[in-house]
């Protein structure tokens, strides 16, 4: 089945130490998206790609990059996680921009 | 950032019962789309809306696209215990920016009690 798959499901890291996390997706999608999602809200945009081209939301802390090496993955990379970046991030992909996202499962990122 | 009035903010009802809830805006919206998610996991599509009027049924889930195009509302029958989760309805702003970013309501928390 086509589907947008994030790894890990959960990472602990240490306050201060980069993290990776990672989404791959088989839906051939243009677009991938990272949210950030805390307890109860709802998902925070971070940024996205439209293929290569990446767009940053205003409001999206420098501590947080991503890439995108192919059509197929995308990664967030925390720089110097702090204990307020303990959260869920999701990885969702669309088509194209006028169209559903897709989400993947998340990945419970843990800040000690 | 703006974001939909989503109502009610939480439901308990009785296996069987009907639900409903809706999303309002004062902002006119192109797409409007309905999400359930589970705890520790992804939201996952439930419906998705991209025309005024437009009226789509997905097995006991029924959604609509308002006229106005301000707003939208999802409706449950005969609720079951797998229906447990929170529904965020999201939108697409009409002559926003083009890369079709989503503004998210605040979630209904729905409890189906056996």
């Amino acid at each position: 089945d086509a589907m947008v798959i994030q790894n890990p499901r959960y990472q602990v890291t240490q306050f201060g130490k980069p993290v990776t996390l990672s989404c791959s997706q088989t839906l051939n999608h243009n677009v991938m998206y990272w949210y950030q999602q805390k307890s109860s809200q709802a998902p925070k945009l971070l940024f996205h790609y439209y293929d290569k081209d990446f767009n940053n939301e205003a409001d999206t802390p420098d501590n947080f990059q991503s890439r995108r090496p192919n059509t197929s993955f995308c990664f967030l990379d925390i720089r110097s996680p702090g204990l307020g970046d303990a959260a869920m991030y999701l990885c969702a992909t669309s088509r194209d921009s006028d169209y559903e996202q897709y989400f993947g499962p998340g990945t419970r990122l843990t800040v000690t | 950032g703006q974001q939909l009035n989503q109502s009610p903010q939480s439901m308990f009802i009785q296996e069987g019962e009907d639900v409903s809830m809706n999303c309002t805006s004062s902002s006119i919206f192109n797409t409007w789309l309905w999400y359930k998610q589970d705890p520790g996991e992804g939201p996952v599509l439930l419906i998705a809306l991209y025309k005024a009027g437009e009226l789509t049924s997905n097995g006991r889930l029924t959604a609509q696209f308002g006229i106005t195009r301000k707003d939208s509302f999802l409706n449950i029958s005969a609720s079951i215990p797998s229906d447990v989760g929170i529904y965020f309805c999201a939108g697409q702003l009409a002559g926003g920016t083009s890369y079709g970013k989503l503004t998210f309501g605040q979630g209904t928390i729905l409890t189906v009690h056996p």
